[in-house]
């Protein structure tokens, strides 16, 4: 049973564009929520997280968005650049799982020149 | 200064062979742990380790045993090797509650 679900599975968009990568979650224990950024050959680098009493957060060109009574949460990247082109995972875990990290499935992300 | 360093990189070996990967931190992280990524990039949580006691227990083969002789090391011993054992294995460390979570950059098994 997949936890944690994400969409979509790839996305191209051009230099500036706004990539937008959505992922849901079923266990409503999960309150903690991480994006990491993976490049080829490299492990996974926390991008941004978020907490589930606010609704929205940005670090940078980064914006976590986070409706809990949908069980979702998005990343948004403004400004996109052909630096941001790599695999994207969302990831949720629950303070008494032990810093469990349940990855979703990954977003690849190709930003076009 | 490599945060959580893995060793080997890549790894190439042939069917029922044992093997072991092992992995450090000098992050004064408390907490270790090991992640498979397979062919399709999915990453699941294997193993983890507080204070050189094991915490999480995946449902893993027995073939995979994770030791932690200090808490700055975890090492994985992979016995009787199976093709179906090829993917990335990460280790990663974060303070016990989470913070600070940071990956390696990963150990490419290959089996033959």
């Amino acid at each position: 049973q997949q936890q944690v679900k994400q969409s979509p599975q790839s996305l191209i968009v051009q230099k500036g564009g706004i990539p937008i990568i959505n992922c849901a979650y079923e266990n409503t224990a999960f309150d903690y929520f991480p994006w990491y950024q993976q490049f080829p050959g490299k492990g996974p680098a926390l991008l941004i997280a978020i907490r589930p009493d606010v609704s929205e957060k940005k670090e940078g060109r980064f914006t976590i968005s986070f409706n809990k009574s949908a069980k979702q949460f998005s990343l948004h990247i403004m400004d996109s650049q052909p630096g941001d082109s790599a695999t994207y995972f969302c990831a949720a875990s629950m303070e008494t799982s032990g810093s469990r990290l349940t990855f979703g499935e990954g977003t690849q992300l190709t930003v076009n020149p | 200064d490599t945060a959580v360093s893995q060793t080997p990189k890549y790894l190439v070996t042939q069917m029922g062979n044992d093997k072991s990967i092992k992995c450090e931190q000098n992050l004064g992280h408390d907490t270790m742990y090991w992640y498979k990524q397979d062919s399709k990039k999915f990453l699941k949580i294997m193993f983890s380790y507080n204070n050189k006691e094991l915490i999480i227990n995946e449902t893993v083969p027995n073939r995979f045993s994770p030791k932690s002789p200090d808490k700055a090391h975890l090492n994985l011993h992979i016995n009787s090797l199976e093709l179906g054992d090829s993917a990335v294995y990460f280790c990663a460390s974060s303070q016990w509650d989470g913070y600070g979570y940071t990956f390696g950059s990963g150990t490419r098994l290959t089996v033959v």
